[in-house]
């Protein structure tokens, strides 16, 4: 059975801590994708990256960045933590180029107080 | 670019009832379409998909959706709603920026009740 798993289902952290949240897949996908998701928003796209050591900004890069050292792992990271990055967040990857389909692990909770 | 709108950010029908969630989409490509669910604590998971093959698009736990171009819409139905369908429904198409990311819509919480 596919899986992405997501290392933490909830986390509480404070403002101006450094927050990693990790991310491994086992389905030897290219493509990994980190988004949060809040109630009326839907899901919005952070970063993505379609291969090892590369990355790429979505829609709302801004008080995040990423790292994907090997195929398997892809980690959010917040630099500073801010009370306005309190949301869940999803990763999910994809190994079809073309058809997008995304596998998502069951995310964190994340609140920063 | 590329963008899915959803009708209703909560829709109630009975148990038996038909289930109808709406999106409409825009898109200025033949556009990749998709409709997941989200059950309570778990990540999102594909009901279907549209790649440009058949307009009627057959997915899991009985769902469907049509494809109508003339419409803009990629409506989900299911014939009769039972208890286990309430989650969260996302809308998503393909983005055409030269990466295959998806974009979402708001969510529709589909509400069943006995």
């Amino acid at each position: 059975d596919v899986k992405v798993t997501q290392s933490s289902r909830y986390l509480v952290k404070r403002t101006g801590e450094k927050v990693f949240l990790e991310c491994v897949q086992d389905m030897d996908h290219e493509n990994m994708f980190w988004y949060r998701q809040d109630p009326g928003l839907g899901l919005r796209l952070i970063y993505f990256s379609y291969d090892v050591k590369m990355k790429e900004k979505g829609d709302i890069p801004e008080g995040y960045s990423v790292s994907r050292e090997k195929k398997e792992r892809f980690s959010l990271i917040l630099e500073s933590a801010s009370t306005n990055q309190t949301s869940m967040y999803l990763c999910a990857s994809s190994g079809t180029v073309v058809l997008g389909e995304l596998f998502f692990g069951s995310g964190t909770q994340l609140s920063v107080l | 670019a590329q963008s899915v709108t959803q009708l209703g950010s909560h829709v109630s029908v009975s148990e038996g009832a038909l289930v109808l969630l709406r999106c409409n989409y825009s898109s200025s490509v033949p556009p990749y379409l998709f409709w997941y669910v989200q059950y309570p604590n778990q990540g999102l998971q594909l009901l279907l998909k549209y790649t440009s093959a058949a307009t009627l698009v057959k997915g899991i736990n009985g769902f469907e959706a049509e494809f109508k171009k003339s419409e803009t819409s990629f409506h989900l139905t299911k014939p009769s709603a039972h208890m286990s369908d309430a989650a969260e429904y996302f809308c998503a198409v393909r983005t055409n920026s030269g990466y295959s990311t998806l974009t979402f819509g708001k969510g529709t919480m589909l509400l069943v009740s006995p």
